[in-house]
């Protein structure tokens, strides 16, 4: 079965630090990849999602992350982090084909001064 | 923008009553979804539905049914609740058709204590 593991349950970085949180993914075949923020009290929103066009992917508020089959890994990166990015981010994954989407367990991202 | 609007923010119910969250989406998606989020293990599919009238179980179906009478309302019903199922419960639609490459889109959430 598919399955999504975000190594770090939390990340710490200081403002203006390179924020890097990681995804790892179990599949033979390049899945569907997304990235979601989940800020207090709110819903999930789209980041950027890899549907096998660019392995790197651009996305809102600055973040990018990088398909990278040899090591089934999609890790999100921003180069300088704000304040503002202080949140709660969830890893995801469809099959090719498929119906379910697969999220990880999340990373909370502090941020601080 | 696609909005999905989730008729309860906070919702404090007790042991043993029947409840019901309900779920609006705007954009005419056929696909919705419901799930529970709990710290540590992200989002756990309860129900989805690929269209009108149609569920399907996800993985923790238990305890758990659904309703889907119009294509933009997707209901939730605790039969009994208990107090394992409180949680935050989010709601969320897609657009169809497009083999899983299309995101999701998020409701604010209903945070469910069951007393």
């Amino acid at each position: 079965a598919q399955s999504v593991t975000q190594l770090g349950s939390h990340v710490s970085v200081s403002e203006g630090a390179l924020v890097l949180l990681r995804c790892n993914y179990s599949s033979s075949v390049p899945p569907y990849l997304f990235w979601y923020v989940q800020y207090p009290n709110q819903g999930l929103q789209l980041l950027l999602k890899y549907t096998s066009a660019a392995t790197l992917v651009k996305g809102i508020n600055g973040f990018e992350a990088e398909f990278k089959k040899s090591e089934t890994s999609f890790h999100l990166t921003k180069p300088s982090a704000h304040m503002s990015d202080a949140a709660e981010y969830f890893c995801a994954v469809t099959e090719t084909g498929g119906f379910k989407t697969i999220f990880g367990a999340g990373t909370r991202l502090f941020v601080k001064a | 923008d696609v909005k999905v609007t989730q008729s309860s923010r906070y919702l404090v119910k007790r042991t043993g009553e029947k409840v019901f969250l309900e779920c609006v989406q705007d954009m005419d998606h056929e696909n919705m979804f419901w799930y529970r989020q709990d710290p540590g293990l992200g989002l756990r599919l309860i129900y989805f539905s690929y269209d009108v009238k149609m569920k399907e179980k996800g993985d923790i179906p238990e305890g758990y049914s659904v309703s889907r009478e119009k294509k933009e309302r997707f209901s939730l019903i605790l039969e009994s609740a208990s107090t394992n199922q409180t949680s935050m419960y989010l709601c969320a639609s897609r657009v169809a058709g497009t083999g899983g490459n299309q995101p999701q889109h998020f409701g604010d959430g209903t945070r469910l204590s069951i007393l």
